[in-house]
């Protein structure tokens, strides 16, 4: 079975510029997050779906990040426009029914 | 305060040495319990759930104290491969997953 996909793995971008990261997650898995995570750290929720109702988005940055989850399958984090702090991990993970997590490889993104 | 706390190491051990690592958590709601290991520049991945009896797979050994609101993970006879920062997640109704900051665990030779 097909595990967590995402893309890019990698992203540089320079400051201001947008930048959007895909995730497309196991197949049958209700349950979509998005996380940030920085170096020495634990992952931190940014925003968890429901199918396709974005549920808890309390910790997401309105003003420059949003995301989409039209078909309830994949989902799509942008980020417009970025600022140097962005530079994180941003990981998808998916679940079924809440139970356990499985995480994508992540997108390291990098602004200059 | 944080949902879920731990001990950020790092702990260096020998290989064959036995390790212990505690996390707390603050809300008593919470309803699952994991460990997750993350290596290096890599996706966590599920080590095992904590169950309320205790349980074990192998060398690892996972705990839950309700009444104290922790759990632990103890790694008996070490192993190279062992390297690894090791994540504590807590779960509450709702779907909401509560990450630990990590604990890293280098194993010596």
């Amino acid at each position: 079975e097909a595990g967590v996909v995402q893309s890019p793995r990698y992203k540089i971008i320079e400051k201001k510029q947008p930048v959007a990261f895909w995730c497309n997650p196991i197949s049958g898995h209700n349950t979509l997050y998005w996380y940030l995570q920085n170096l020495g750290q634990g992952p931190e929720l940014l925003i968890r779906y429901e199918n396709e109702e974005a549920v808890d988005d309390s910790q997401l940055p309105k003003d420059r990040f949003s995301a989409e989850r039209l078909k309830g399958v994949d989902s799509t984090l942008k980020i417009q426009p970025a600022e140097l702090g962005d530079s994180a991990v941003y990981l998808c993970a998916s679940s079924f029914m809440g139970e356990t997590q499985y995480f994508g490889p992540g997108t390291r993104l990098l602004v200059l | 305060r944080k949902e879920v706390e731990q001990d950020p190491g790092p702990f260096n051990v020998p290989e064959g040495a036995t390790v212990a690592f505690n996390c707390t958590y603050s809300n008593s709601a919470s309803q699952s319990f994991f460990w997750y290991r993350q290596d290096c520049r890599k996706e966590p991945k599920l080590l095992m759930s904590v169950y309320s009896s205790g349980n074990e797979d192998g060398r690892f050994t996972a705990q839950l104290n309700r009444a104290s609101q922790y759990i632990s993970l103890l790694i008996r006879d070490s192993k190279l491969s062992d390297s690894a920062t090791y994540l504590c997640v807590v779960t509450r109704p709702g779907n909401q997953f509560y990450f630990g900051t990590g604990t890293s665990l280098t194993v010596i030779p």
